[in-house]
């Protein structure tokens, strides 16, 4: 079984400042991670992937998140928030030995960024 | 290439009625899932199909839900008898084969 457990599920930084939202992951397999982001009233937008390449994983807006085997983490962050990253976040797993490569969801960190 | 689509995007529904949700994955396609997301948690796998099976269903609730994704035409997630728990956004996602899920907007229901 896998599981995902985002620690703070508000997180509210200023504009400029350091973005950082956790993940921690839960596999007795090898995992897949991914973070999406989903603002309201809409669909999730990928962010970023992890499916065992580069630890260090670069995705869009500026945003990247670090595999860390050891720590069963991959945190999400980013070096200077925009008031257009206020939004949802979620880190979900899956696994190739999962053959239906369905997702599990952590349950979702929600980012406000002050003026 | 157009994304995911599902609609309605907002559905309203008695209790006791039925909800009928429609997916049209993205061209090219063959697997699609579906997620339900409660108010203030995280999405929760239901169901994973490919065309005119269902490949895994452990995420359903036993009762008054069912999927299909036939040969032609859209996905459809079909709840009966509603009852305001089912007040949600359910999301699907399609994917081509072992890829990358791309999600739809959703579709959210409220139960009066």
């Amino acid at each position: 079984a896998q599981s995902v457990t985002q620690l703070g599920s508000h997180v509210s930084v200023s504009e400029g400042a350091l973005v950082l939202l956790r993940c921690n992951y839960s596999s007795s397999v090898p995992p897949y991670l991914f973070w999406y982001v989903q603002y309201p009233n809409q669909g999730l937008q990928l962010l970023l992937k992890y499916t065992s390449a580069a630890t260090l994983v670069k995705g869009i807006n500026g945003f990247e998140a670090e595999f860390k085997k050891s720590e069963t983490s991959f945190h999400l962050t980013k070096p200077s928030a925009h008031m257009s990253d206020a939004a949802e976040y979620f880190c979900a797993v899956t696994s190739r030995v999962n053959a239906g490569n369905m997702l599990t969801f952590g349950g979702g960190t929600r980012l406000m960024v002050k003026p | 290439n157009a994304g995911v689509m599902q609609n309605p995007r907002h559905l309203v529904r008695r209790r006791g009625q039925e909800a009928r949700l429609r997916c049209s994955p993205m061209k090219g396609h063959s697997h699609v899932y579906w997620y339900r997301q409660l108010p203030e948690e995280g999405l929760k796998f239901m169901v994973y199909l490919q065309k005119e099976n269902i490949i895994d269903e452990s995420g359903m609730p036993k009762e008054r839900f069912s999927a299909e994704f036939p040969k032609e035409g859209p996905s459809i997630l079909r709840i009966q008898q509603v009852v305001r728990g089912d007040s949600a956004a359910y999301f699907c996602a399609s994917a081509p084969f072992r890829d990358e899920q791309f999600f739809g907007p959703g579709t959210r229901l409220t139960v009066l």
